[in-house]
């Protein structure tokens, strides 16, 4: 099975900062990465599909990078609506899909 | 508008069952897969199981293979997941979720329910 890490698992920052998170897979998965925003008591939103396409509606200051193994979600300039949790998913295993761990974004 | 909404959870006793419903709406069901996607409480998103636009295929995670099913009715627009035997470890939150496919192959989940809380207790 396709494992993902997140990391790092928490982080503090302020608004205005540069954000990046990062999610390796346990082998190659190609671009076959999404990342998804979760606010406490949501559901789960799409950012970013195939790595690095940003979904429509999403803020520009969003981004994905990333093939093979290691990919980044950053954050170009935090915004108080931005601290969430964050998750990355592989489909490359499809039927079979995997969540990395998710990583909290807290205001410092 | 595309929605899901979906029901069914509750309170059940440990070996029991419950059939969740996901209602779709505001788009053509029938071809897209659709999922259901976990969250326990205070923990992480765990995907549970897909079913593929013509319900042929289907498939769950290894912690719930055997005791889950999950099945489609395109006639109402509805995915369901059938829970039997359920565990205290199956508590949690359940979302339903759209799949589409970026160059056809590349999926990723577009649209999620609000969740429906299923919690496992004597």
């Amino acid at each position: 099975d396709i494992q993902l890490t997140q990391s790092p698992s928490s982080l503090s920052a302020s608004v205005g900062d540069r954000v990046t998170i990062t999610c390796r897979a346990s082998q190659t998965i190609s671009m076959y990465l999404n990342w998804y925003q979760q606010k406490p008591g949501e559901a789960p939103k799409l950012l970013i599909y195939a790595a690095s396409t940003l979904q429509s509606g999403v803020p520009s200051r969003f981004s994905g990078s990333g093939s093979g193994t290691d990919f980044t979600l950053t954050i170009s300039s935090l915004q108080p609506d931005d601290f969430a949790t964050y998750y990355c998913q592989q489909s490359y295993s499809n039927p079979t899909w995997t969540f990395g761990q998710g990583t909290k974004v807290e205001i410092k | 508008e595309v929605q899901l909404v979906e029901s069914g959870g509750g309170l059940v006793q440990p070996g029991g069952s419950l059939r969740l419903s996901c209602a779709a709406s505001g788009f053509t069901f029938s071809r897209h897969w659709m999922h259901w996607v976990r969250q326990a409480p205070g923990k992480g998103l765990v995907w549970v199981s897909g079913i593929s636009s013509d319900g042929t295929t289907s498939n769950h995670a290894d912690s719930v293979r055997g005791r889950f099913t999950i099945t489609r009715d395109d006639a109402k627009n509805t995915v369901y997941l059938h829970m039997n035997s359920l565990r205290a470890e199956d508590t949690a939150v359940y979302y339903c979720a759209r799949d589409v496919r970026a160059l056809g192959v590349m999926s990723f989940f577009d649209y999620w329910g609000q969740g429906t809380l299923v919690t496992v207790s004597s």
